[in-house]
Order: C-alpha cells, then sequence, then structure tokens
C-alpha cells in the first residue's frame, strides 16, 4: 500500500512564524502536491512538483514557497504565516502524469493566532 | 472560480437505503473523474474512478454515473451503512494530472 506521511498533525504557530510542512510518500512516485481544505472551498491545490527540484505553482501560491529535493521528499513553506493561512493542508502523490490516482497523507491542521 | 461544483454541503441517509451524491462541472475539456472519501482527520481515499468515454462505473455497492451533455456526475451508493458517512468529494482531470475538486457533500448515514 502506498503510504504518504505528513510531519505534523497538528500546529499552532503566531502570526509572522515560519511553518516547514514535510511530506514523504514511500513508492517512489514521480508527482507530488500540496493541498488546503477549507470549509464551502474543498480542496485547493497549492504547489505542485513532477520531479526532483522541478515544482509549478497551483491555483493559489501566494504566502507559499514548495522545495523538492528528494523524489520521496515535499515540503511546503510558509515564510511568515498570517490568520488567513489557518486551515487543513493536504499532501499527495501520485505515480505518473496523466490520469493516475492521487493518494493522500492525513492531513495536518495549521491554526495561526 | 469554481469549476467543480457540489451543490448540497450535506445529505443524510437511512441506513439500507441509496445516497445519491452529485456533482457538476463547467469545463467540457476535462476528460476522466473521481470520488474521494474522506473521514475526520484523515486524508481522502480514492473511491471510484470514470472516464469521459463511458456513462456509467460500477464498484460493488458504488456506482458512478456520467451525463456528458448535462456536465454533471453523480455517485450512488447502494445499500447505504453507517460506515459510509463521511466527507465525498467530486474531482475532475484535465489533460495532464491537474485535479480539480469539488467543494464536498457531508453525508450521514442513519442506523
Amino acid at each position: 500500500d502506498v503510504k504518504v506521511t505528513q510531519s505534523s498533525r497538528y500546529l499552532v504557530k503566531r502570526t509572522g512564524e515560519k511553518v516547514f510542512l514535510e511530506c514523504v510518500q514511500d513508492m517512489d512516485h514521480e508527482n507530488m502536491f500540496w493541498y488546503r481544505q477549507d470549509p464551502g472551498l474543498g480542496l485547493r491545490l497549492i504547489y505542485f512538483s513532477y520531479d526532483v527540484k522541478m515544482k509549478e505553482k497551483g491555483d493559489i501560491p501566494e504566502g507559499y514557497s514548495v522545495s523538492r529535493e528528494k523524489k520521496e521528499r515535499f515540503s511546503l513553506i510558509l515564510e511568515s504565516t498570517s490568520t488567513n493561512q489557518t486551515s487543513m493542508y493536504l499532501c499527495a502523490s501520485s505515480l505518473s502524469w496523466g490520469r493516475a490516482e492521487q493518494f493522500f497523507g492525513p492531513g495536518t491542521r495549521l491554526t495561526v493566532l | 472560480d469554481q469549476q467543480v461544483k457540489q451543490n448540497s454541503p450535506s445529505l443524510s441517509v437511512q441506513e439500507g437505503r441509496i445516497s445519491i451524491l452529485n456533482c457538476d462541472y463547467t469545463n467540457s475539456m476535462f476528460d476522466y473523474f473521481l470520488w474521494y472519501k474522506k473521514y475526520p482527520a484523515e486524508g481522502p481515499t480514492f473511491l471510484i474512478s470514470i472516464s469521459s468515454i463511458k456513462d456509467k462505473n460500477e464498484d460493488g455497492r458504488f456506482t458512478v454515473f456520467l451525463n456528458k451533455s448535462a456536465k454533471h456526475l453523480s455517485l450512488h451508493i447502494v445499500p447505504s451503512q453507517p460506515g459510509d458517512s463521511a466527507v465525498y468529494f467530486c474531482a475532475a482531470v484535465l489533460t495532464g494530472n491537474q485535479f480539480y475538486f469539488g467543494t464536498g457533500t457531508s453525508l450521514t448515514v442513519i442506523p
């Protein structure tokens, strides 16, 4: 079974702090994704990566950056958190380009005070 | 602009009856559709999918119907079970691998 793990389940930060969210997948998947989930808005794509050191902006990249130094690891960075970044953050991976099913991690609930 | 919409935020169904979850989309270029199920404090898990060249796909108690002319997708669960209580997201895929997710429908199956 594919396993996607995320470094934290719950985080509480103060406005202006820097946050790293890490995601690791163990199935040698090419593609990795970061989403945020908010009530009434569903899942929105922040960034994705289709190869090591490659990244593409999703629908809502503002205020975020990413890093993919190794194939299995994809990090989401919030340089200076704001209260509107309070959300559930979900990482996903998929085997290949095309219609490949995305496998999700358990999510990180980030609260910014 | 939301390209994939689930207009019912919640749905309650009696155990044993049929649950019908609906999804509408605006982009006729979507060529693949999926349903995901999400329990609280867990990530979404894949449930069932359908290609745009088909109008129905069935997997056990779950059937997905696609009406391309209406740009409408539905998920039928028969019979519904209490363990089906979760949030259901539909997703549409353009050529490539970018998924567009709906806003989710929270299903409650009442024992």
